[in-house]
């Protein structure tokens, strides 16, 4: 069965670094999203993406937050200077609506544990 | 603003038990709700979708909606320990941004 998958499972990081998280959306899919879920806490939108641009992002998804589809396999989320409040759960997700339908069916990856130090 | 409100539990039932999971949301707009299981270090999956008021059933489980409260609920019928996980529930509009609660966590005790 087709899944997402996300690399690296772990990523630890010190403040001020970047960081790339990287994903394989379903092959088939033409939305691909990242959420994040920071421990104890509701998972959390951060942007959506369609047609090679963003089509939604949150107030979370600042100018330190960057998208990219650099191939046509790929999905990137970079934080530019990470800081300690964005070690969390980043989730990629994607998802092929259906005619007349919307975007409900979302499938997530296992996710990336970011660790800020 | 907080979109979506879940009791985050934790909730404990025998084998065999029916499961009630609630949650309420605040706008009246939202049409499209979902119930999705995250097991413990995995992405969340999408259990049940529905877009009306009324009961949806799919297997053992039941998606009821009741949008002049603003209340969601999940049904777990014959509850099994491959049932424990954490339930969330979510919704949306017409775009992109999901909202979803803090989740319950469930577990089911053989």
């Amino acid at each position: 069965e087709p899944e997402v998958t996300q690399t690296p499972s772990h990523q630890v990081t010190q403040m001020g670094q970047e960081v790339i998280l990287r994903c394989v959306p379903i092959s088939n899919h033409l939305y691909f999203y990242w959420y994040r879920q920071i421990l104890g806490q509701k998972v959390e939108f951060l942007v959506s993406f369609y047609n090679n641009e963003i089509s939604e992002k949150s107030e979370i998804f600042d100018d330190q937050f960057s998208v990219e589809r650099p191939d046509g396999s790929n999905f990137t989320l970079k934080i530019r200077s990470t800081k300690l409040e964005d070690s969390a759960m980043y989730f990629c997700a994607s998802s092929f609506p259906t005619e007349g339908a919307t975007n409900e069916k979302l499938f997530f990856g296992s996710g990336t544990q970011l660790s800020v130090l | 603003q907080k979109e979506v409100e879940q009791d985050p539990g934790p909730l404990s039932v025998p084998e065999g038990a029916i499961v009630s999971l609630n949650c309420t949301y605040s706008n009246s707009a939202f049409q499209y709700f979902m119930w999705y299981r995250q097991y413990s270090r995995k992405g969340p999956e999408l259990l049940m979708y529905t877009y009306s008021s009324g009961n949806k059933e799919d297997g053992r489980f039941t998606a009821q909606v009741d949008k002049s409260s603003k209340y969601i609920s999940l049904f777990i019928r014959d509850s099994q320990p491959s049932d424990s996980a954490t339930y969330l529930c979510a919704t949306h509009l017409t775009g992109n941004q999901f909202y979803f609660g803090t989740g319950t966590s469930l577990t089911v005790i053989p």
